[in-house]
């Protein structure tokens, strides 16, 4: 079983709101990520968590706010988003032999 | 710094021809290759992965890739497509010691009946 599911599929939000964004594996792997995807270009890297330590913040705005309260779990907090970040959100883990598996993504859009 | 090279960034096909697309990557060190499928509202799914051994690979749905040491590259290939292959294609390459991701820009593959 190589499934990584997150929640929600889809989400829209005003600048003001605060949201999550939930993301869950239950295949052990100890490296789980965050990606930011704009419509026709390839996924961009936000977070990496490896064995639930933040080990890469790739320069991201202090309103994405990642957090993982175990190995299973890694959730992105959103707060005060701009209409730019509306994007494609995808979450991926992997083991420790490089290969990354992908959740669906939740489709986030900012008013 | 890493990186990669998917040199066509649309490629159509008739349905059942063969199709290749091409992915080089710069690097000399030891690499691992992957090939992601990504439909239209959905996430990336795994094709294909090369992390050593034999340099050809197979993978889900047909697909198959050829690593090329010398020439750096990675080239994705189907002997038949189907109306369903239709998608967005991204290689992608890490390297030892557990570096992220490094993707190329990808290409969409448009497959005409």
């Amino acid at each position: 079983d190589t499934e990584v599911t997150q929640t929600p599929k889809h989400l829209v939000m005003g600048m003001t709101n605060k949201k999550s964004l939930k993301c869950e594996q239950h295949m052990g792997h100890r490296a789980m990520y965050w990606y930011k995807q704009k419509a026709k270009k390839p996924p961009e890297l936000m977070f990496v968590y490896s064995y639930e330590k933040l080990s890469i913040n790739e320069s991201v705005p202090s309103r994405f706010s990642p957090e993982c309260p175990n190995s299973s779990l890694l959730n992105l907090h959103l707060h005060a988003l701009q209409p730019e970040d509306s994007a494609l959100y995808l979450c991926a883990s992997s083991p420790a032999e490089h290969t990354q598996y992908f959740g669906p993504g939740t489709r986030l859009t900012v008013l | 710094a890493q990186s990669v090279t998917q040199l066509d960034s649309q490629v159509p096909v008739f349905e059942e021809a063969p199709v290749e697309l091409r992915c080089n990557y710069s690097s000399s060190v030891s690499v691992y290759l992957f090939w992601y499928v990504q439909y239209p509202n959905q996430g990336l799914q795994l094709l294909l992965k090369y992390l050593s051994g034999s340099t050809l690979v197979k993978g889900i749905n047909g697909f198959e890739a050829e690593f090329n040491k010398s020439q750096t590259s990675f080239h994705l290939r189907k002997p038949s497509v189907h109306i369903s292959d239709t998608a967005e294609y991204f290689c992608a390459v890490s390297y030892p010691g557990n570096t992220p991701l490094v993707f190329g820009k990808g290409t969409r593959l448009s497959v005409i009946a």
